[in-house]
């Protein structure tokens, strides 16, 4: 499986942007990044992905580098209930990899300050 | 719009029982991942479905097993159970490679 590395932990001020790196460098052509988000005790939540260009949703941007092998988790305006840890994930393309597990790393554990 | 349903919610056992999780996919989704986490930790891949097919394997002790039913809805079935088996456990569907993940189980074993 691909390895991704991520800060441990993230601070931010309310309703100011933040900007959550990943670096994968070992990424291939056909990888998907994705993003999730866990709040304590709920189950992920799927925040954004992408293979190649930058994208954009309602709850966040992503910007990849030209180079796939970092990329960048935009939250425009953070709020309190951003507060929670942000996996950068990897996943496989193409339909044989159906299935394929998806391999939580330590994640990025943000704080947002009133 | 429909989510991944879980139950039960909470569950508590004795050590040396069982205990069956369920866990009913978005409609239309074909794949179902189960997953698993201790306290303090992050989510650990146990198994897959793909049309109720295992299609994944991770680090699923021998004392549990899981099967997708025709419904594509999937069980969990965890026998002899011990106390590090304590943990939150989510299941997560998929059409396509996208996962979405349901509220978790959270199992207690006493």
């Amino acid at each position: 499986d691909a390895k991704t590395t991520q800060p441990n932990s993230m601070e931010s001020n309310e309703e100011e942007p933040v900007h959550l790196p990943c670096n994968h460098s070992t990424i291939s052509g056909t990888d998907y990044i994705h993003w999730y988000r866990q709040l304590p005790s709920q189950g992920p939540e799927y925040v954004i992905h992408g293979l190649t260009s930058n994208v954009n949703n309602r709850m966040a941007s992503l910007a990849i580098a030209e180079d796939r092998k970092s990329s960048t988790l935009i939250l425009h305006r953070a709020t309190l209930r951003d507060a929670a840890v942000y996996y950068c994930i990897l996943r496989p393309g193409g339909t044989d990899n159906y299935g394929q597990n998806f391999v939580f790393g330590p994640g990025t554990r943000l704080s947002v300050l009133p | 719009a429909a989510g991944v349903i879980q139950s039960p919610r909470h569950l508590i056992k004795e050590k040396r029982e069982t205990a069956t999780l369920k866990c009913y996919p978005i409609p239309r989704h074909d794949t179902v991942y189960w997953y698993q986490q201790g306290p303090g930790q992050d989510p650990q891949f146990l198994i897959s479905f793909y049309e109720k097919m295992q299609s994944d394997k991770g680090s699923i002790p021998d004392r549990f097993s899981a099967q997708q039913f025709s419904d594509y809805h999937s069980e969990l079935n965890m026998s002899s159970l011990e106390l590090g088996d304590s943990a939150l456990y989510f299941c997560a569907s998929s059409f396509g490679g996208t996962q979405y993940f349901g509220p978790g189980t959270r199992l207690l074993v006493l």
